[in-house]
């Protein structure tokens, strides 16, 4: 079945330092990708997605790319800041552009990530 | 544009009780989806409406149900609470269609005592 792996967490880095969170997945067909960051106590929040192979997608900094050969949708920042310190989340959706019977998003683990001052 | 509006934000049930949650999707939006949220299981799908339709649904028992009304806003029930039903519910909305992501609420904290 289709499921999604990042990495354990919690990542702890100092401010300005580089971030990557691993995330690859399995999935039959042709996914969509997305990472969702949640803040203490809010709900989920689209941070970025790709919707097909060699896409990139890029918000506030972050940046991953969909690379269909490692499966894999990796999640970069060049230089975080403290206010970046949120549980992020892998996820990928399958049923085609209409909908459909697996039209449902497949969550990963979540990594936490903590960025001191 | 307002978000999706999840009511209440809080709520403390005892066990064998029942509870309502509450789900307005963003306007225009038709598809919506629940997912619960807890330590141990992480995110999980619970179901999703469209116009009015269960399309999908995950894999947790029946005491767990939905209903979509016809302005898009949707509810979900839980009857005969137990405490493991302690956990973070999240809704979201959609376009349809697998490129648009889901927009989600900022979720119902139940505890169950």
């Amino acid at each position: 079945g289709n499921s999604v792996t990042q990495m354990e967490g919690p990542v702890t880095l100092s401010e300005e330092a580089f971030l990557t969170i691993n995330c690859t997945y399995t999935a039959t067909g042709y996914p969509s990708l997305f990472w969702y960051v949640q803040y203490p106590g809010e709900g989920l929040q689209l941070l970025l997605k790709a919707t097909k192979a060699d896409d990139k997608g890029s918000n506030k900094g972050f940046e991953a790319t969909y690379r269909k050969e490692t499966t894999s949708f990796h999640l970069e920042k060049g230089s975080v800041q403290v206010s970046d310190s949120a549980v992020y989340f892998c996820a990928l959706i399958t049923g085609g552009f209409y909908g459909g019977a697996t039209n449902k998003l497949i969550f990963g683990t979540g990594t936490l990530l903590a960025v001191q001052p | 544009k307002a978000g999706v509006t999840q009511t209440p934000r809080y709520l403390i049930k005892t066990r064998g009780q029942q509870v309502t949650l509450s789900c307005s999707p963003i306007s225009g939006h038709r598809s919506v989806s629940w997912y619960q949220q807890t330590p141990g299981q992480g995110l999980q799908f619970l179901f999703e409406y469209f116009s009015e339709t269960q399309r999908n649904k995950g894999n947790f028992p029946g005491r767990f149900s939905g209903r979509q009304f016809s302005n898009s806003r949707s509810e979900m029930n839980v009857s005969t609470l137990e405490l493991g039903d302690s956990a973070l519910y999240l809704c979201a909305s959609s376009v349809p269609g697998q490129h648009y992501g889901y927009t989600f609420g900022s979720g119902t904290r139940l505890t169950v005592v």
